[in-house]
């Protein structure tokens, strides 16, 4: 059973918009996040964090929302550029654990 | 250059032809995975090592081995391939497992087709 879960497949985004990728989680345990961009033919990089004690996690143009009470994270691209355009994949694992369990991925196209 | 390489990047190959995957990091990581990608589906875990001699399941482990000799290196090994082992491979390491809140690093992925 998927533990990590991304229910949209696709978007797409006008240029200098704000992107919204959506992440939802089921294991309560989960204690840490991890936002992964993947292009094609290119193995996923990685792109921002948050743990849990934290609700918010800034870089840059990229933002990281957590609401554990939801269990749901969000990343927000702000303004969104063409080079965005990629597959964004959500992460999550737990104190102790030695897996990392990913969602299916959101293909994210800006379009100029 | 820091980095994770795989070979081969694709392979064709029948069923029941045994194969290997090769990886290899040198960043002196501790922490190996393997993964693979198939639609809708995501990345999903195979197995991991958290280092030479230690090796233990992920989500998916049915029809592979692995095998961690040295630091460096983490081979998946399929015996005998079927066709739904046919997917998107990804080799990732870090400086130690998720749980020590270390990002991952990915290889470049081997695209496997077995007919």
């Amino acid at each position: 059973d998927q533990q990590v879960k991304q229910n949209s497949p696709s978007l797409s985004v006008q240029e200098g918009r704000i992107s919204i990728l959506n992440c939802d989680y089921t294991n309560s345990m989960f204690d840490y996040f991890l936002w992964y961009k993947k292009y094609p033919a290119e193995g996923p990089t990685f792109l921002i964090s948050i743990s849990s004690i934290k609700d918010k996690n800034e870089d840059g143009r990229f933002t990281v929302f957590l609401n554990k009470s939801a269990k749901h994270l969000s990343l927000h691209i702000v303004p969104s550029q063409p080079g965005d355009s990629a597959v964004y994949f959500c992460a999550a694992t737990s104190s102790g654990a030695n897996n990392l369990f990913f969602g299916t991925g959101t293909r994210l196209t800006v379009i100029p | 250059e820091a980095q994770v390489t795989q070979n081969p990047r694709y392979l064709i190959t029948v069923t029941g032809k045994k194969l290997t995957v090769t990886c290899s990091q040198n960043m002196n990581h501790e922490y190996m995975s393997w993964y693979r990608q198939d639609p809708g589906l995501g990345l999903r875990q195979i197995y991991y090592s958290m280092n030479v001699e230690v090796t233990d399941k992920g989500d998916v482990p049915e029809g592979y081995k692995v095998s961690r000799k040295e630091k460096r290196n983490f081979p998946l090994i399929l015996e005998s391939p079927s066709p739904n082992q046919t997917s998107l491979y990804f080799c990732a390491s870090s400086l130690a497992g998720p749980s020590s809140y270390n990002e991952q690093f990915f290889g470049p992925g081997t695209r496997l087709t077995v007919l």
